[in-house]
């Protein structure tokens, strides 16, 4: 069956960083992938998405591309800010039917 | 424009209690799926339907139940509570089937 793997957090920066949190995906075909983000209290978020091989996507500063050649879809960051600070998800869809990561938890300090 | 709304947002059952989680939402979306989530886990799907008076299972179904009378209402219903049903539970809608999922703030819920 399908499958995301993302690195265990927390991932504690401080404001300006870089930041990346890695995301690896087995699939059967070729799913669409996403970010999604679980601010404190609140429900999840589409981030951003890629729905082919090559594609990037990006949103509020944050980039991922998709690469079908590793399975990958690596979250970046230039500069995070502490309004940052969230679980982020990523997942997959094919079928319509979404898996999701176990989540990485960002903490950035002033 | 309220979105998804989901009630309680915290709820302490013994075990062998029963109850239904609520999922309400405004945007007309035809799809509506509850998700638990578990610490250090993923999301995982319990059950959806793509409209109503249809349901189906998704990959975590036993212990629940779910009924859709309405475009609207997406209710969850534990019928006899076990502790392995302590989690955060989420309801979501999207218009389509690959369309874009709209998430509640979650109910969580532990079961002592």
């Amino acid at each position: 069956g399908n499958s995301v793997t993302q690195m265990e957090g927390p991932v504690t920066l401080s404001e300006e960083a870089f930041l990346t949190i890695n995301c690896t995906y087995t699939a059967t075909g070729y799913p669409s992938l996403f970010w999604y983000v679980q601010y404190p209290g609140e429900g999840l978020q589409l981030l951003l998405k890629a729905t082919k091989a090559d594609d990037k996507g990006s949103n509020k500063g944050f980039e991922a591309t998709y690469r079908k050649e590793t399975t990958s879809f690596h979250l970046e960051k230039g500069s995070v800010q502490v309004s940052d600070s969230a679980v982020y998800f990523c997942a997959l869809r094919e079928a319509g039917m979404l898996t999701f990561g176990g989540g990485t938890r960002l903490m950035v300090k002033p | 424009n309220a979105g998804v709304t989901q009630t309680p947002k915290f709820r302490i059952l013994k075990i062998g209690q029963s109850m239904t989680l609520q999922c309400t939402q405004d945007m007309n979306h035809n799809y509506m799926y509850w998700y638990r989530q578990d610490p250090g886990m993923g999301l995982k799907l319990i059950y959806y339907s793509v409209g109503a008076g249809i349901t189906d299972k998704g990959e975590v179904p036993n212990g629940y139940n779910v009924s859709r009378s309405t475009t609207e209402d997406f209710p969850l219903r534990l019928e006899l509570a076990a502790p392995s049903q302590t989690s955060v539970y989420f309801c979501a809608s999207s218009f389509g089937f690959n369309e874009k999922l709209f998430f509640g703030s979650g109910t969580q819920l532990s079961v002592l």
